[in-house]
């Protein structure tokens, strides 16, 4: 079955530091994969996503991520975090069975703090 | 105006009660989305519809029911709430042959 891991619940990093926000999937076939956040209040935004191509991905914000083949990995990464980042994070990667309509599976999500 | 917009944004409803969340989009996506959110459950699907005449069932479509009454809008009902419904509702857009989905801000719902 495919499925998503996000391993952390919760990610504490002090304001200036890199950090890192771990997924892990298992999929049949290619990983489609995918990262969003969700601020307070908010919707989900569209962070960041793999298809194919170059491992090291960037997306908005100054966050990037990097894909794992053999660790079959997707983790969120930025080189230094800001108090603003602070936010709950999802992965995601698409279903590539065509009788689920390749609809996306989703992590529970990782809630990040950055600290002044 | 967002592009995609969800109402009401907060509802407190009793137990039996029917009730209708509603979404509607001005991104042109053909693709409409309902999913749950509950803590420490990420998203799950309720109900999909790529088309105004395909409608299909998520992972969790029991006690819900959906209508696409135009590409623009997608409602979703709850014909006897329950508190286990008691969740925040997002309402999601995509275009066929993209990747991305459009997220609207949520409903939350309370049922007492």
């Amino acid at each position: 079955a495919q499925s998503v891991a996000q391993p952390e619940d919760q990610v504490n990093v002090a304001e200036g530091n890199p950090l890192t926000v771990k997924c892990t999937y298992s999929v049949s076939g290619n990983p489609y994969l995918f990262w969003y956040v969700q601020y307070p209040n908010r919707g989900l935004q569209f962070l960041l996503k793999y298809i194919t191509g170059d491992n090291l991905v960037k997306g908005s914000y100054g966050f990037e991520a990097e894909f794992n083949k053999s660790q079959t990995s997707f983790h969120l990464k930025k080189p230094s975090a800001l108090v603003s980042d602070s936010a709950l994070y999802f992965c995601a990667v698409r279903d590539n069975h065509m009788d689920s309509n390749y609809q996306l599976i989703w992590g529970a999500g990782t809630k990040l703090i950055i600290k002044p | 105006d967002a592009d995609v917009t969800q109402t009401p944004r907060n509802r407190i409803t009793k137990t039996g009660k029917r009730i209708m969340l509603e979404c509607s989009q001005t991104k042109g996506h053909d693709r409409m989305y309902w999913y749950r959110q509950d803590p420490g459950l990420g998203l799950r699907l309720i109900y999909y519809s790529f088309d105004v005449k395909d409608i299909n069932k998520g992972e969790i479509s029991d006690g819900y029911s959906v209508s696409r009454q135009a590409q623009a809008k997608f409602s979703l009902s709850l014909e006897s709430a329950i508190p286990n419904q008691t969740a925040l509702y997002f309402c999601a857009t995509a275009r066929t042959g993209d990747y991305g989905y459009t997220f609207g801000s949520g409903t939350r719902l309370t049922v007492v």
